[in-house]
């Protein structure tokens, strides 16, 4: 499969606890972006990456959310000291961006999700 | 924070029916506008990315449109089945930052 790949798909941690997310983008792509979808509401944007740098961060990243892309490559999502409200589906999506630029540059692949409750 | 509103929130048509749903968006700073599907339990899949003001997309029995100037976008399905049972998302972006509406759910009833 040579889709966008994240793990787990399901997460169930108490309040208080840290959790770590991975995303593996499609191999060639050098855009991948984080996203937080909640009950009723559409996907938000959490931050994105241009290959290993982080470029930016949505003012919904509090501090306890940090994400990473060491090698440019998988990237992973640690939330600290999980409170209820963290509860939600954390999707990844990865794009290829042309020298180019255009649209198709946006045209983003979505991972299936990690669906994330705290209890 | 762009607001992008989406309507109606859930639809339930036959299979047959054709059906729209309309995205709206803030036509200030507008870069693109993307439509997605989203079946229960998978992956969002790109449908269209639109630029142009009277842009048209097509992609079998599903197309749709988009009037930049009043900062809307259609998407039509022909003929609805089934299968097209999902949610349907739209989303603008200026620049790298991506703004979703909440999504239209439609059901196709056999």
């Amino acid at each position: 499969d040579t889709g966008v790949s994240q793990n787990p798909r399901h997460k169930i941690t108490k309040r208080g606890q840290n959790v770590t997310f991975r995303c593996d983008p499609i191999s060639e792509h050098n855009r991948l972006y984080w996203y937080r979808q909640t009950l009723g509401q559409g996907p938000e944007f959490l931050t994105y990456f241009q290959n290993e740098a982080q470029l930016e961060k949505s003012r919904l990243l509090s501090d306890r959310f940090s994400a990473e892309r060491p090698k440019g490559s998988f990237s992973t999502l640690e939330i600290q000291r999980t409170e209820q409200g963290d509860s939600a589906m954390y999707l990844c999506a990865s794009s290829l961006a042309l020298l180019t630029g255009g649209p198709n540059s946006y045209e983003q692949y979505f991972g299936p999700g990690t669906r994330l409750t705290v209890t | 924070i762009l607001n992008v509103e989406q309507s109606p929130q859930s639809l339930h048509v036959q299979e047959g029916d054709s059906t729209n749903f309309t995205c709206s968006f803030p036509s200030s700073n507008f870069y693109a506008l993307h439509w997605y599907r989203w079946e229960t339990a998978k992956s969002p899949e790109a449908l269209f990315v639109m630029t142009l003001n009277g842009d048209e997309k097509k992609k079998g029995r599903i197309s749709a449109t988009l009037n930049t100037k009043e900062g809307y976008s259609y998407l039509y399905i022909k003929g609805s089945q089934p299968e097209d049972s999902a949610t349907y998302l739209c989303a603008t972006n200026t620049g790298n930052q991506f703004y979703f509406g909440t999504g239209t759910s439609l059901t196709v009833i056999p």
